[in-house]
This record gives structure tokens, C-alpha cells and sequence, in this order.
């Protein structure tokens, strides 16, 4: 069965503190996957899609990576507005939808 | 990125009636719309999918004859939530994909706050 397992589920940092969100997948085959940011009562804002291990992509502070078997969300310096869930799915072949995880909720303090 | 407009953002009704959510795709046309449905502090959860000018597929579960679909343009789709009841009040989001293949996303609309009372 195709599934998305996000880590941690809720993660609390210091404003300029580093650190990662893991989104571990096991799917049939995997034709993108995405990364999300939801703040509360509104829709996901798309960050970035992943095709293939090795892909890495950048946006002001966060970076997302890819291998076989996990995508990474690197948070680096972050920011009080940084603060958000962030939702991980991927597309497998075959099929229109996404697979949601359960997402991380980031809080980021001053 | 894409624009993906939801009206209304919310809507209070009383419980028995139909309520009509409206997403549209602004800058792109989506050959595939879905509509998702999230509980406090929960991920979402896919209702069902919707192709322009066919029947939309529902996920299990879902009751086609209450969450009737439309997706009668390639930038617009509708969802009706027929006879309203209280436990269908919930945060309803759709979302379109742009097939272009350089992007090949899913976008969200801002969702929508139903209310039954």
C-alpha cells in the first residue's frame, strides 16, 4: 500500500535554530513529490515538487532534497513567519491524486 | 505560482439546505480538479476528483449523492453539499492541477468554512 510518513509531527524551534522535516514514502512508483506550506484556515501554498534521488530545490530558507526513500524539508535560520504545517504528498504513477502525510506543525519562537 | 480562487470563503447555513462552493482555476486551465475536506488539525482528506466534462470519482466513503460535482469548464468546478447537516460542517479546499509538464502541480484554493447549524 502506497503511504507518507511525516516526521516529527510537531516541532518547536528558536528563531535562527536549523533543522529538518522528514517525509519517508513507500510507494509503487513515484512520479513527483511535493512540499507544502499550510497556515491555519487556509489552503496549502505550494513550495516545490521533487521528481528524482538526488534533486535538490531552494527557496529563501528552506531546501528540499530527495533520495529513494525520504524527502528532506531543511529549515535554515529560521524566522517566527516560518512558522506553519508542512504538508509532504507524492503522486505515483498511475494515478491523478496525491498521498497527503500527516504534515509537521513548525513554531518557530523569538 | 498559479491562482486558485474559492467562493465563498464562508458560508453559514441551516441545517437541510444546499450549499454551492465554487474553485476556479485563474491563470490555467485544470483538466483535473479535486475537492479535499480537513478536520482541526488534520491533514487532508480527498473527497474526490473531478475531470472536466466527465463524471468525478469519489473516494470511498464519500456519498456522490450528497457532494454533488461539476466540473462543467476547464477553470471552473463546483462542489454542492446537498441537505446540509451539522456534521458536514468542515474546511472544504479544491485544487487544480496545470498539466503543463514543466510544472505538473496541484494547486489549493483558499478553502472554504462551512458551517451547519
Amino acid at each position: 500500500e502506497d503511504q507518507v510518513t511525516q516526521s516529527p509531527e510537531a516541532l518547536r524551534l528558536q528563531e535562527g535554530e536549523s533543522s529538518s522535516l522528514n517525509c519517508s514514502y513507500t510507494v509503487s512508483g513515484l512520479r513527483g513529490l511535493f512540499w507544502y506550506r499550510q497556515d491555519p484556515g487556509k489552503g496549502p501554498e505550494f513550495l516545490f515538487t521533487l521528481y528524482s534521488a538526488g534533486e535538490e530545490k531552494e527557496k529563501e530558507r528552506l531546501k528540499a532534497t530527495l533520495t529513494k526513500k525520504e524527502s528532506f524539508l531543511h529549515i535554515t535560520a529560521p524566522k517566527p513567519e516560518d512558522s506553519a504545517t508542512y504538508l509532504c504528498a507524492v503522486r505515483v504513477s498511475g494515478y491523478n491524486k496525491l498521498i497527503f502525510g500527516a504534515g509537521t506543525r513548525l513554531a518557530v519562537h523569538p | 505560482g498559479a491562482v486558485v480562487s474559492q467562493h465563498p470563503s464562508r458560508v453559514i447555513c441551516k441545517s437541510g439546505t444546499s450549499v454551492k462552493i465554487e474553485c476556479r482555476s485563474l491563470d490555467f486551465q485544470a483538466t483535473t480538479m479535486f475537492w479535499y475536506r480537513q478536520f482541526p488539525k488534520k491533514s487532508l482528506m480527498l473527497m474526490a476528483t473531478s475531470n472536466e466534462g466527465s463524471k468525478a470519482t469519489y473516494e470511498q466513503g464519500v456519498e456522490k449523492d450528497k457532494f454533488l460535482i461539476n466540473h462543467a469548464s476547464l477553470t471552473l468546478s463546483t462542489l454542492t453539499v446537498t441537505s446540509a447537516h451539522p456534521e458536514d460542517s468542515s474546511f472544504y479546499i479544491c485544487s487544480a492541477r496545470d498539466p503543463v509538464p514543466s510544472t505538473d502541480t496541484q494547486y489549493f484554493g483558499p478553502g472554504t468554512r462551512l458551517t451547519v447549524l
